[in-house]
């Protein structure tokens, strides 16, 4: 079955401590994006990737780090310097133009931060 | 940067009732594309309007794009309690060539139905 998963489903993490929330694709898309969503909010873009090997901030970008070194993956690291990461994130990948922008989202990774 | 507002944030209905979700955008839209989340779970893409003007509907799911390409409503005729969920709106502006550029998204609007 083509489509996105995140693991893992649920996280824990200790205050100061670097985390990386995984992203997997095999829709062969190119674009891959990555959000944030608070409770009774809307998304908020972290990072995202149009191409292997390139990525651009969103809105939100302070505190993350992500890589796109394949096609398939695009990981993000909610880093120590990330104030308030206890949050539900989702991670997303969109096709070529020609084929419409409808975005796919993954199950997300609901994060806290103890 | 762009915005996009969403209202109301709430919204409880009786089932029967109809319910309706608006968006406006501080700029000029390319396209703007619905998403429904269920309790719990991942956003789920609905529909995309790219026209000026345009409506298009889905059984009793109607959704519109303003003359302006700056406002979008979903309306929903004769809710059913499948219909609870969180409803996005969300704006996108192409970059230009290749690029997917990113989308907006509104806060949502939370839609409860009591049988």
């Amino acid at each position: 079955d083509g489509g996105i998963t995140q693991s893992p489903k649920y996280l824990f993490r200790k205050e100061g401590q670097n985390v990386t929330l995984s992203c997997e694709q095999n829709l062969n898309h190119d674009a891959m994006y990555w959000y944030r969503q608070d409770p009774g909010q809307g998304l908020r873009l972290i990072y995202y990737s149009q191409i292997v090997n390139d990525f651009q901030k969103g809105d939100i970008a302070e505190g993350y780090s992500v890589s796109r070194e394949k096609k398939e993956s695009f990981p993000l690291t909610v880093t120590s310097a990330q104030k308030n990461p206890t949050a539900f994130y989702l991670c997303a990948s969109i096709g070529r133009l020609a084929s419409g922008n409808e975005q796919f989202f993954g199950p997300g990774t609901r994060l806290t931060v103890l | 940067g762009q915005q996009v507002m969403q209202i109301p944030q709430y919204q409880h209905v009786q089932e029967g009732e109809d319910f309706t979700t608006y968006c406006n955008s501080s700029t000029t839209l390319s396209n703007i594309q619905w998403y429904k989340q269920r309790p719990g779970g991942h956003p789920v893409f609905l529909i995309q309007l790219v026209k000026s003007g345009e409506v298009k509907k889905q059984k009793r799911l109607t959704f519109q794009f303003g003359e302006a390409k700056k406002n979008s409503s979903l309306h929903i005729t004769a809710t059913q309690t499948t219909d609870v969920g969180t409803y996005f709106c969300a704006g996108q502006v192409y970059a230009g060539g290749t690029s997917y550029g990113k989308l907006t998204f509104g806060q949502g609007t939370i839609l409860t139905v009591h049988p």
